[in-house]
């Protein structure tokens, strides 16, 4: 069975910094891309970052882009989000989310996270 | 960069009805189009992907259809757990804003 466990959300000061952990399970982790999704409170879903099963490929949205770093280690089979320079539009919660299909960057996301929530406030 | 538009934002359907939702992209996403729907405090879950591929385990009422740049979710008889928010998905990561599908 496919499990997306997240971890190291909550709150933080503007400007602070986080990191958000992802332990995942019943599938070759280093043959999937992996993708950071968030959503505001009450808001729709934003891609945020993805990085392809290797590690080698990384990409961002353009609203954390030089902010955010996403990374994997297929040893530990853990996805992560370093967060930094943490602003009051970052409060979401953060879904670690699993690519459909083996070695293709992009696709469709057929497993989620339970999401950790992110509050960046004074 | 590509926009995806949905429409409408809230759809009032009775039970047992007929639900269509569109999905418009701003420019030719060919195929690459998935849907997903998002129940409140819950993750989303894969329906269609493809544009018109059922995910594992969704049930035959769930249809997708389009391509280029216009799409179409139907859910040909509401039952009552399909009441949720939908989203469609250009392959790659951009969302639609999605559709909340509610109580008529």
């Amino acid at each position: 069975e496919v499990q997306l466990v997240e971890s190291g959300g909550g709150l933080v000061q503007p400007g602070g910094s986080l990191r958000l952990s992802c332990a995942a399970s019943g599938f070759t982790f280093s043959s999937y891309a992996m993708s950071w999704v968030r959503q505001a409170p009450g808001k729709g879903l934003e891609w945020v970052s993805a990085i392809s099963g290797s590690g080698g490929s990384t990409y961002y949205a353009d609203s954390v882009k030089g902010r955010f770093t996403i990374s994997r280690d297929n040893s530990k089979n853990t996805l992560y989000l370093q967060m930094n320079s943490l602003r009051a539009e970052d409060t979401a919660v953060y879904y670690c989310a699993k690519d459909q299909s083996p070695l293709e960057l992009g696709g469709s996301i057929d497993y989620w996270g339970q999401g950790t929530l992110v509050t960046v406030s004074s | 960069e590509i926009v995806m538009t949905q429409s409408p934002a809230t759809l009032s359907v009775s039970p047992g009805e007929r639900a269509t939702l569109s999905c418009r992209a701003s420019q030719s996403v060919s195929s690459n189009l998935a849907w997903y729907q998002q129940k409140p405090g819950q993750a989303p879950r894969l329906l269609i992907y493809g544009a018109s591929t059922r995910a594992t385990g969704i049930p035959a009422r769930f249809s997708g259809s389009g391509s280029g740049t216009e799409f179409t979710l139907t859910i040909s008889s509401l039952q009552s757990e399909d009441f949720a928010v939908y989203y469609c998905q250009r392959q790659p990561w951009t969302f639609g804003q999605g559709t909340k599908v509610e109580i008529k």
